[in-house]
């Protein structure tokens, strides 16, 4: 049974950069996107961005300027970083695979940016 | 984009009621459409893949419908259980994935 861990900072200082990890358990990451997924307090999905390898990746154009994924197959984990953080990113960041359908999830990390 | 609205935001229902949300994109999705569970201070769960397909363990009072444009969840037979939001999702356009802003379901 495939399972994912969200990893990383829980604070962020604003215009730092917030940086993730997912670890996937129970499953290889090949043959698969990967996706991130982010909610803020009270609010709805935003999808991030997706990968499958290193030269194929979407992201949320309104997120693109400040985000990049990576992934590590070896190690099983892929990566999310967002630069120039402000409040407005304070949310609950998810990550899960992507089958087009999100499926399964990790527990979710939340990060606050907040000096 | 592919721009996803639902209707309606909230809704408060009595045990055994029948429920229906109803999702809506901007541009027809053929059957890529996904809905999903959210209860809260939890990860969202996978509902419904492909309009209809039911994710193994989800109860048979959940089922969903639709083509083009115009999608339906159903729960046939509302229960305590069922409390949560509701989401749902379009993959037509795999360079940008959206989700619809949510059903709040509550007992009434």
């Amino acid at each position: 049974q495939v399972q994912l861990q969200e990893s990383g900072p829980g604070l962020v200082k604003p215009s730092e950069t917030l940086s993730l990890i997912c670890t996937v358990s129970g499953d290889s990451m090949r043959s698969y996107y990967w996706s991130w997924i982010r909610q803020p307090a009270g609010k709805g999905l935003e999808w991030v961005g997706r990968m499958y390898t290193s030269t194929s990746i979407n992201y949320n154009p309104s997120l693109e300027s400040r985000v990049t994924m990576s992934i590590d197959s070896s190690k099983n984990q892929f990566s999310l970083k967002l630069t120039s953080v402000t409040a407005a990113d304070t949310a609950i960041y998810y990550c899960a695979r992507d089958s087009g359908w999100f499926d399964p999830w990790g527990q979710g990390i939340q990060v606050t940016v907040s000096s | 984009d592919i721009q996803m609205t639902q209707s309606p935001s909230s809704l408060s229902a009595s045990v055994g009621d029948r429920v229906t949300i109803t999702c809506q994109a901007s541009q027809g999705i053929n059957k890529y459409l996904n809905w999903y569970q959210q209860k809260p201070g939890k990860a969202p769960k996978l509902l419904i893949s492909d309009v209809s397909n039911l994710e193994m363990g989800v109860p048979s009072r959940f089922s969903g419908s639709g083509s083009g444009t115009d999608f339906t969840l159903t729960i046939s037979s509302l229960q305590p259980e069922d409390i949560a939001t509701y989401y749902c999702q379009q993959y037509e356009d795999l360079s940008i994935l959206t989700f619809g802003p949510g059903t709040r379901v509550d007992i009434k």
